[in-house]
Parts: structure tokens; C-alpha cells; sequence
């Protein structure tokens, strides 16, 4: 079984200040790694994946995230926080031998002025 | 180029109604995907298409139905809904190849079931 866990309901960073976002991830073999955010009222937005290589990955709007396969862990950064990044973001894994991608519970990052 | 379209916006029904989600993408994508999302739950999903004329259950396919009625289209269809199935429900897709990477969203259908 595959599943992922987004330990912190909520974050909160002023603007300016680097932004972290948790997620680590359970699945057998080697995984797909993806992550979206969803703005109030809106669909989820694809940020970045990991399938393979450099496990520093690089995605929309000054996001990246490092996959860690030892700790099992993708982590979402960002080195300045802005206040326009304020939404919901959701970590999801997917065993490349099927199509399901599992979702975490998600974490809402609130950047203050 | 309008991505993942999905109509209704918004639904209200009493329970025992019936009622279709309707879904097209434009991508030329082989899979597409129902989700629902609860709150503190992520994204669940429901059914998926890995290509026009298959269909398979996913995590939560109680009470449901799917068709993919051509390679744009994917429709949900709650037969007799339920106060359970209030949620917010989204269409997805991906592509070129069956399998392929991220996902696509629709700006969801938002339920709610008397």
C-alpha cells in the first residue's frame, strides 16, 4: 500500500522567511513524487515532481523540494515566502507500477505581511 | 486550450436524487480520475479511466458511476445520493501515455446532499 503523511495541519511564516512544508511517504519500490497547491475555491495546481535523477527538484513560483529516499521524505521549500503564497498544499505519491496517486491530508501555509 | 472543464459549479440535492457530473479535457490525455475531497482527508479517489472504454474503482467507488463516454469525456453519476456524498469533487487527467506523470485538475463541483 502507498500513502503519504503531511505532518503539520497548518504553517505559518512571515514574508521574507524561508518556507518549508513537510511530507514523507511510504510505497514499494521507487516512487513518483508530486506536489500541488489549491487556492480558496479553486483546483489543484501541479508544482513540481520527482521521478528520477537530481534529487533536487525545481518547480513553478521559486518552489522546490528535495527528495530524500533514505528518510522517505520529499519536503517543499521555498527561500522567501511571499504573501501571495498563502494556500493549501498537498503532497501525493504514486507507485509507477499503477495509475492511484495518494494524496496527504494536506497542510494550509499562511504567509504574513 | 481550456485544460480540465467540469460543470456543475455547484449542486444542491435532496437525498434519494440522482444526479451526473459531467467532465471533458482538451489535452488529449489517455487517463482521467474523479476525486472527492473532505476536509482533513486530502483527495480521495473514486473511479478512473486509464483509457477510453476502461474504467476502475479507486479508494471510495461506493454509491458511484463512471463513464467514459469517449477519449474527452468522464462522467460521475451518484444514483441515489446521500448526505455522505456531500463534497467537493474533482476531475482530473494526464497524459500523452497511459500512466504518465502529474495530473491535471478541474475547478471542482461543490455537493451537498440534504
Amino acid at each position: 500500500a502507498q500513502s503519504v503523511a503531511q505532518p503539520e495541519d497548518q504553517v505559518n511564516v512571515a514574508e521574507g522567511n524561508p518556507l518549508t512544508v513537510k511530507c514523507t511517504y511510504s510505497v514499494s519500490g521507487n516512487p513518483y513524487l508530486f506536489w500541488y497547491v489549491q487556492y480558496p475555491n479553486r483546483g489543484l495546481q501541479f508544482l513540481l515532481k520527482y521521478i528520477t535523477g537530481d534529487n533536487l527538484v525545481k518547480g513553478s513560483y521559486g518552489f522546490e523540494a528535495e527528495f530524500n529516499k533514505s528518510q522517505t521524505s520529499f519536503h517543499l521549500k521555498k527561500p522567501s515566502a511571499l504573501v501571495s503564497d498563502s494556500a493549501l498544499y498537498f503532497c501525493a505519491v504514486r507507485d509507477p507500477r499503477n495509475y492511484k496517486l495518494s494524496f496527504g491530508a494536506g497542510t494550509t501555509v499562511t504567509v504574513r505581511a | 486550450n481550456a485544460g480540465v472543464t467540469q460543470t456543475p459549479k455547484f449542486q444542491v440535492l435532496k437525498t434519494g436524487q440522482s444526479m451526473t457530473l459531467q467532465c471533458a479535457q482538451d489535452m488529449n490525455h489517455n487517463s482521467m480520475y474523479w476525486y472527492r475531497q473532505d476536509p482533513g482527508m486530502g483527495l480521495r479517489l473514486i473511479y478512473y479511466s486509464a483509457s477510453e472504454g476502461t474504467t476502475d474503482k479507486g479508494e471510495v467507488p461506493n454509491g458511484y458511476n463512471v463513464s467514459r463516454l469517449n477519449k474527452r469525456e468522464f462522467s460521475l453519476r451518484l444514483e441515489s445520493a446521500a448526505p455522505s456524498q456531500t463534497s467537493v469533487y474533482f476531475c482530473a487527467s494526464s497524459g500523452p501515455g497511459q500512466g504518465s506523470t502529474e495530473q491535471f485538475f478541474g475547478p471542482g463541483t461543490r455537493l451537498t446532499v440534504l
